[in-house]
C-alpha cells in the first residue's frame, strides 16, 4: 500500500523568500506523484504531478518538484514566495490501484 | 464546465439521522472518489471506485456507504449519523493512475 507522510503541519515565510515543503513517500510499485493546493473554503487544485520521465517537474505559479527515489521523497519549492502562495499543501501518491492517498497537508502563511 | 458537482454545500443532521451525499462528474472519468477533510489530518479516503460497478474501501469506510449509480454518479451515504462523522466531504474523479483527480468544492456536514 502506498502513502504518503508530509513534514511539518505549518511553514512560514517571508514574502520574497524560499518555500520548501517535504513529502516523503512509500510505495512497493513506482509512484505517480502530486501536489495539490487549497485555497480556503475552495476544493483541491493540482499544482504538478510527476509519472515517469524527467525527475524535476513544473508546475502552476512558479512550483517546482524534484523526485528522488533514492531518498524516496517528492518536495515541493518555490524560489520566491508570493502573498498569494498562502493556502494549505496536500502532497499525494498513486498507483495501478487507482487508489488515490493524501498526505496530512502543510498551511503556508506568509509574511509581509 | 461543471466538472465536479456536489450536494448539498452544507448540512447538519441530528445524531442518529441518515443522508446521502450527491456527487456527479460530466467528465467522462471512470475513477471516483470520496474523502473527508479534518483540521489537522489531510484528506482520508472513505471509499473509491475504479470503475462503473465496482467500490473498495478507502482508510475510513466504517459508518459508510456508497454507491456508483452509473458512470457519472457516486454517492455516499450514512446510514446513522455520529457527531465522529463532522467533517467537510470532497468527491472527486479522474481517469486513475497517473492522471490527476479533480475536485468538487466540498460538503460541509455537521452532526449534533
Amino acid at each position: 500500500a502506498q502513502s504518503v507522510t508530509q513534514l511539518g503541519s505549518h511553514v512560514s515565510v517571508s514574502e520574497g523568500a524560499l518555500v520548501l515543503l517535504r513529502c516523503n513517500y512509500s510505495s512497493s510499485v513506482p509512484p505517480y506523484l502530486f501536489w495539490y493546493v487549497q485555497y480556503p473554503n475552495q476544493g483541491l487544485q493540482l499544482l504538478l504531478k510527476y509519472t515517469t520521465g524527467a525527475t524535476l517537474v513544473k508546475g502552476i505559479n512558479g512550483f517546482e518538484a524534484e523526485f528522488k527515489k533514492s531518498e524516496t521523497s517528492f518536495h515541493l519549492t518555490k524560489p520566491s514566495a508570493h502573498m498569494s502562495d498562502a493556502a494549505e499543501y496536500f502532497c499525494a501518491v498513486s498507483g495501478n490501484d487507482y487508489k488515490l492517498s493524501f498526505g496530512a497537508g502543510t498551511t503556508v502563511t506568509v509574511r509581509a | 464546465n461543471a466538472g465536479v458537482t456536489q450536494t448539498p454545500k452544507f448540512q447538519v443532521l441530528k445524531t442518529g439521522q441518515s443522508m446521502t451525499l450527491q456527487c456527479a462528474q460530466d467528465m467522462n472519468h471512470n475513477s471516483m472518489y470520496w474523502y473527508r477533510q479534518d483540521p489537522g489530518m489531510g484528506l482520508r479516503l472513505i471509499y473509491y471506485s475504479a470503475s462503473e460497478g465496482t467500490t473498495d474501501k478507502g482508510e475510513v469506510p466504517n459508518g459508510y456507504n456508497v454507491s456508483r449509480l452509473n458512470k457519472r454518479e457516486f454517492s455516499l451515504r450514512l446510514e446513522s449519523a455520529a457527531p465522529s462523522q463532522t467533517s467537510v466531504y470532497f468527491c472527486a474523479s479522474g481517469v486513475g493512475g497517473e492522471t490527476e483527480a479533480f475536485f468538487g468544492q466540498g460538503t460541509r456536514l455537521t452532526v449534533v
